[in-house]
């Protein structure tokens, strides 16, 4: 069965400092991979997604994500974080062929420090 | 605004109380899903739509949950004799079946809370 982790609840930066949100998938099917993110008391939002072809995946604000078979990872990432990334971000897996239904991870808090 | 639309957005009800929560997809859409959200947790699949016809439905949708989409639009999630376990973010979402790939939109939620 297709499942998600995302290695650590928490992550803390600084302002201006490297985003980097880990997320590491199983799937017994060529996975089709997603990062959502989640602001409060709202739904959630798509940063960016990988189906096939280029395996670095660039998303909105400034995010991107590298899709890496070997290491079964799509870790998200970001240059400079600003304080408008404070939110909480789900990496998610399709569990079936086309890509269309989904496994979340659980999710990790991303906080800016100033 | 043409994105997903749940209703209502809070509902505070007592155990043993039934409620009923209402999603509007985005027009075109033709699948729509139906997850919950707990506390620090990520979306767990609850069941789906294609057009009218529910295709799946999780472990998680016990006998007193019940799910509709009667015109292949709207839909409603109905939970009986609700629990203080039931308190939830309910969260919808619809996607464009099609090719590979397409991302669900999803809605901003209804968060439900049993007394």
């Amino acid at each position: 069965a297709q499942s998600v982790t995302q290695l650590g609840s928490h992550v803390s930066v600084s302002e201006g400092a490297l985003v980097l949100l880990r997320c590491n998938y199983s799937s017994s099917v060529p996975p089709y991979l997603f990062w959502y993110v989640q602001y409060p008391n709202q739904g959630l939002q798509l940063l960016l997604k990988y189906t096939t072809g280029a395996t670095l995946v660039k998303g909105i604000n400034g995010f991107e994500a590298e899709f890496k078979k070997s290491e079964t990872s799509f870790h998200l990432t970001k240059p400079s974080a600003h304080m408008s990334d404070a939110a909480e971000y789900f990496c998610a897996v399709s569990v079936d062929n086309y890509g269309q239904n989904f496994v979340f991870g659980p999710g990790t808090r991303l906080s800016v420090l100033p | 605004d043409t994105g997903v639309s749940q209703n209502p957005r809070h509902k505070i009800t007592k155990r043993g109380q039934n409620v009923t929560f209402r999603c509007d997809p985005i027009s075109e859409h033709n699948r729509l899903y139906w997850y919950r959200q707990t506390l620090g947790q990520g979306p767990e699949f609850l069941t789906y739509f294609q057009n009218e016809a529910q295709l799946e439905k999780s472990r998680l949708l016990s006998d007193r949950f019940s799910a509709e989409r009667p015109k292949g639009s709207f839909s409603t999630l109905e939970i009986q004799r609700t629990e203080q376990g039931d308190s939830a973010m309910y969260l919808c979402a619809s996607s464009l079946i099609g090719g590979i790939g397409y991302e669900q939109y999803f809605g901003p939620g209804t968060r439900l809370t049993v007394t």
